[in-house]
């Protein structure tokens, strides 16, 4: 199984509401990242998991709370969020790069696009 | 800070012709890898690239990462409408971090 899966596909939220998107891999990656992805632009990175611990924050406002239950999920969850924020969300995981030269590849899930009104 | 840039933006290709992205960093990468993503898709990897010089191929692709280890390019011949989408360089030294992208429109 070299899939990730993210739910839900779409998701439409008003400013006030509380949302979580989902991401669950079964490859035994234990590095897990959410992306943010607004049109014609590059993947950003918002946040990576190592061994189900938050390493990376770029930086990322606290409306955005992410969580790793355990290896093969991680949640992102939303609150009061912006119009701004409206984007595709992708969440990916890979083996962690101190394995190199093994190979790590980074497999993403289809993104959630959101949309904030 | 650390950046990936990409030239050209856009491309449009007639169908058959050749096409190359170009991609450099302000820093020394340990490694790159490269990924394309077609419109209304997902990112997927194609290729790691880790030594500095290394050239590698994947049937018509050809991938390129320069001796200082701080530029690397791709290259498509004879392009196919298949081609189509935005191929980014991603910096994997410490975290991914993705280029500028280019995007290639193919013709038929």
């Amino acid at each position: 199984d070299t899939e990730v899966t993210q739910t839900p596909k779409h998701l439409v939220m008003g400013m006030t509401n509380k949302k979580s998107l989902k991401c669950e891999q079964h490859m035994g990656h234990r590095a897990m990242y959410w992306y943010k992805q607004k049109a014609k632009k590059p993947p950003e990175l918002m946040f990576v998991y190592s061994y189900e611990k938050l390493s990376i924050n770029e930086s990322v406002p606290s409306r955005f709370s992410p969580e790793c239950p355990n290896s093969s999920l991680l949640n992102l969850h939303l609150h009061a969020l912006q119009p701004e924020d409206s984007a595709l969300y992708l969440c990916a995981s890979s083996q962690l790069p101190r394995y190199l030269p093994v190979n790590t590849e980074a497999f993403f899930g289809q993104g959630t696009r959101l949309t904030v009104v | 800070g650390q950046q990936v840039m990409q030239i050209p933006q856009y491309q449009h290709v007639q169908e058959g012709e050749d096409f190359t992205t170009y991609c450099n960093s302000s820093t020394t990468l340990s490694n790159i890898q490269w990924y394309k993503q077609r419109p209304g898709g997902h990112p997927v990897f194609l290729i790691q690239l880790v030594k500095s010089g290394e050239v590698k191929k994947q049937k018509r692709l050809t991938f390129q990462f320069g001796e200082a280890k701080k530029n690397s390019s791709l290259h498509i011949t004879a392009t196919q409408t298949t081609d189509v989408g935005t191929y980014f360089c991603a910096d994997n030294t410490d975290k991914l971090i993705f280029g500028t992208g280019t995007r290639l429109q193919v013709f038929p």
